[in-house]
């Protein structure tokens, strides 16, 4: 079955700091996708990035960068120069094929508290 | 383009009442999901829906139900609410059911409190 582990509950940095965010995942399936949401206080869940799991290039977004990695099952999200609004929890999820469709099983979320 | 809509947003409720939430696609989108967020489990994948038809389920029981509309709305039912079913319920969108894994948008989510 599949899971999604995501062992930080919390972390605490100053602006400015870099922090990565760990999600490491367990899946029988050759074929799969790992998301990555953000959950700010208003509840939403806003997407950041879809990976297949035949693209193990890392990506850059502006401060964001993921690092997948299918020998240690691990697809980790890095916020360079952190700032306070990026405060808010966020979720590494994964879609398997084609029977599940499009469920995704999230991990336990990462807090993120970014202060001043 | 507008995004998930999703009503109420809050919605508060007694035990052994029924409810039913509703949710707006992105227009183009056919394939509905529903999840539900507990502080204690997280977010469950509920159900979905592509075509009017519910295409997954998850573990849930069986006063959870839905349904899809031919313009793509959706809507889920839950009867005899339970005290355990307060939680945040959010729907998604894709733009179809590919079993590839396509990306979901989510709404804002209902808040739903059992008293």
């Amino acid at each position: 079955a599949q899971k999604v582990t995501q062992a930080q509950t919390e972390i605490s940095v100053v602006e400015k700091e870099d922090v990565t965010l760990d999600c490491v995942y367990e899946t029988r399936d050759t074929t799969y996708y790992l998301f990555w949401y953000k959950q700010p206080p208003s509840g939403e869940l806003v997407f950041l990035i879809r990976r297949n799991s035949f693209d193990e290039q890392n990506e850059i977004s502006g401060r964001y960068s993921w690092n997948f990695q299918k020998s240690t099952s691990s697809f980790n999200f890095t916020i360079t120069a952190s700032q306070v609004v990026d405060s808010a929890v966020y979720f590494c999820a994964l879609s398997e094929d084609y029977n599940a469709g499009n469920m995704l099983t999230f991990g336990g979320g990462t807090r993120l508290m970014v202060k001043p | 383009k507008a995004g998930v809509t999703q009503t109420p947003r809050y919605l508060i409720k007694t035990r052994g009442q029924q409810v039913t939430l509703s949710c707006s696609p992105i227009s183009g989108h056919r394939s509905v999901s529903w999840y539900q967020q507990t502080p204690g489990q997280g977010l469950q994948f509920l159900f979905e829906y592509f075509s009017e038809t519910q295409r997954n389920k998850g573990n849930f029981p069986g006063r959870f139900s839905g349904r899809q509309f031919s313009n793509s709305r959706s809507e889920m039912n839950v009867s005899t609410l339970e005290l355990g079913d307060s939680a945040l319920y959010l729907c998604a969108s894709s733009l179809a059911w590919t079993g590839q894994g396509e990306t979901q948008y989510f709404g804002p989510g209902t808040r739903l409190l059992v008293l």
